[in-house]
C-alpha cells in the first residue's frame, strides 16, 4: 500500500514549457486535490475533485488544467509554464463517506522554472 | 468563504517546554478539525484530529481542544523535543452534506524546539 505518490520528484522548466504532475493514489479515495506551497507559506489549493471525470477549481487556479480520467489518478498540467509558478506541488487524497476524513499527501514534487 | 486563522506564526521553546498552538473557524457549520505536521522537506502528516462532537482529545503529549461556542480550537504539545520542531497546521471542514470535501488550512506555525 504505497498511499498516494507523486512523478516526476523534481523537475526544472524553462518559461513556456509545458508539463503534467502525476498523482496516484491506492487507496480508492473517491477525493483528490492538487496544492502549492511557497516557502514559508501555507498549502494553497489550485484544483480538486470529488470523483472520477469531475474537477472543480480552487483558490489558485489560474496557468493550470487538471484531469481525473481514473478514480486513482488527478493529472496536474502547466501549459506554459511561467516563473510565479516555481514551487513545491502536494497532491492529496482523502476518503468518502458521510463523515470527514483526513488527506493523505505525496511527498511532493519540487518544480523550478527558468 | 470559510477562513482558518492560526497564531502565532512562529513559536520558540526550550526542550521540555509546552508549546500552544492557537485557531480560530469561520463556519460555525465546521465539524472536523485535524493538524498536520510537516517537516522540513517533508509531506504534510495528521497527528491527531477531533470532531465537534468532542470537547478535547489527547494522544500521548499532543492534545487537541475545541470550543465550539468561540470557534477556536488548540493544539497543546507537552514536554516538547527536538524532534517536535516542525511547521504545523490547522485545518477546518465542514459536515460533507455541505461541501466537507474542502479542508481549509490555517497558514502554519513553524515551531523551534531549542535543546
Amino acid at each position: 500500500n504505497a498511499g498516494v505518490t507523486q512523478t516526476p520528484k523534481f523537475r526544472v522548466l524553462k518559461t513556456g514549457q509545458s508539463m503534467t504532475l502525476l498523482c496516484a493514489q491506492d487507496m480508492n479515495h473517491e477525493y483528490m486535490y492538487w496544492y502549492r506551497q511557497d516557502p514559508g507559506m501555507g498549502l494553497r489549493l489550485i484544483h480538486y475533485s470529488v470523483g472520477e471525470g469531475t474537477t472543480a477549481k480552487g483558490e489558485v487556479p489560474d496557468g493550470y488544467n487538471v484531469s481525473r480520467l481514473k478514480k486513482q489518478n488527478f493529472l496536474l498540467g502547466l501549459e506554459s509554464a511561467a516563473p510565479s509558478q516555481t514551487s513545491v506541488y502536494f497532491c492529496a487524497s482523502m476518503e468518502g463517506g458521510a463523515s470527514n476524513q483526513p488527506q493523505h499527501f505525496g511527498d511532493g514534487t519540487r518544480l523550478s522554472i527558468l | 468563504g470559510e477562513n482558518v486563522e492560526q497564531h502565532p506564526s512562529t513559536l520558540s521553546v526550550q526542550e521540555g517546554d509546552s508549546a500552544v498552538i492557537k485557531c480560530t473557524y469561520s463556519d460555525s457549520a465546521s465539524n472536523y478539525f485535524p493538524w498536520y505536521k510537516q517537516e522540513l522537506g517533508k509531506r504534510p502528516q495528521l497527528i491527531i484530529d477531533i470532531r465537534s462532537n468532542v470537547g478535547e482529545k489527547k494522544d500521548q503529549r499532543i492534545a487537541v481542544t475545541l470550543n465550539k461556542t468561540a470557534k477556536h480550537f488548540s493544539l497543546h504539545i507537552t514536554e516538547t523535543q527536538p524532534e517536535d520542531s516542525a511547521v504545523y497546521f490547522c485545518a477546518a471542514t465542514p459536515p460533507r452534506n455541505t461541501g466537507g470535501f474542502k479542508t481549509i488550512f490555517g497558514a502554519g506555525t513553524r515551531l523551534f524546539v531549542k535543546a
